[in-house]
């Protein structure tokens, strides 16, 4: 099973400044694999990049992502408010599908 | 447009059953991979199995021989039949479509296995 473990667990940023969350595989993840999803308290997942750095449809450009291997990253490159959240990776190159653990992006 | 509606959920004791449905409208469910994911209160997600047809199935080792995961093409419906229920599958089931990554999921039914 490839273990996601996400870092930090929570990001505290004012409005307009750059977040950049990190998401480590256990193992290298083949294809960059690798998806990330916002979830709002109370909401569904929604799907914001898929095969590491594409971005899902309708979502902003300042949200990229980027990686290889067992290392990826999600940067939002200038925070709004509409962006507090937890985000997730989640790896689909192997079965078991997995999730990292999250990381909740705050809002000053 | 795409839609996902959970239903199934509710209390049930410890080592019962339940059998969520998942109907999908907007597309064809045959066509597509399609998986539960679950969160239990205040966790993360976790993905609990996937069908693609019924010799492409697959679990996740902690609900592997309890869950079994199926589809009705003819209904457009997915389902998840839960048996031996315990306390640590209380969580929101969401179902989602997708292989590469999960486009679109349902709003999730709540299943609460207590005594």
């Amino acid at each position: 099973e490839i273990v996601l473990t996400q870092s930090p667990g929570t990001l505290s940023l004012s409005p307009g400044e750059r977040a950049t969350l990190s998401c480590r595989a256990s193992q290298s993840v083949s294809y960059n694999y690798l998806a990330w999803y916002q979830q709002k308290p109370g909401h569904t997942p929604r799907l914001f990049i898929y095969d590491a750095s594409s971005r899902a449809t309708g979502i902003p450009d300042r949200f990229s992502g980027s990686g290889s291997g067992a290392d990826f990253t999600l940067t939002i490159s200038r925070l709004e408010p509409e962006d507090s959240a937890v985000y997730y990776c989640q790896q689909y190159n192997t079965s078991p599908w997995t999730f990292g653990q999250g990381t909740k992006v705050e809002i000053k | 447009e795409v839609q996902l509606v959970e239903s199934g959920g509710g209390l049930v004791q410890p080592g019962g059953s339940l059998r969520l449905s998942c109907a999908a409208s907007g597309f064809t469910v045959s066509n597509y991979y399609m998986s539960w994911v679950r969160q239990a209160p205040g966790k993360g997600l976790e993905w609990v199995s996937m069908f693609y047809s019924t010799t492409s199935t697959y679990y996740a080792d902690s609900v592997r021989g309890r869950f079994t995961i199926s589809r009705d093409n003819s209904i457009n419906t997915l389902y998840l039949q839960m048996n031996s229920l315990r306390a640590d599958d209380t969580a929101v089931y969401y179902c989602a479509r997708g292989r590469f990554g999960f486009d679109f999921w349902g709003p999730g039914t709540l299943v609460t296995v207590s005594s």
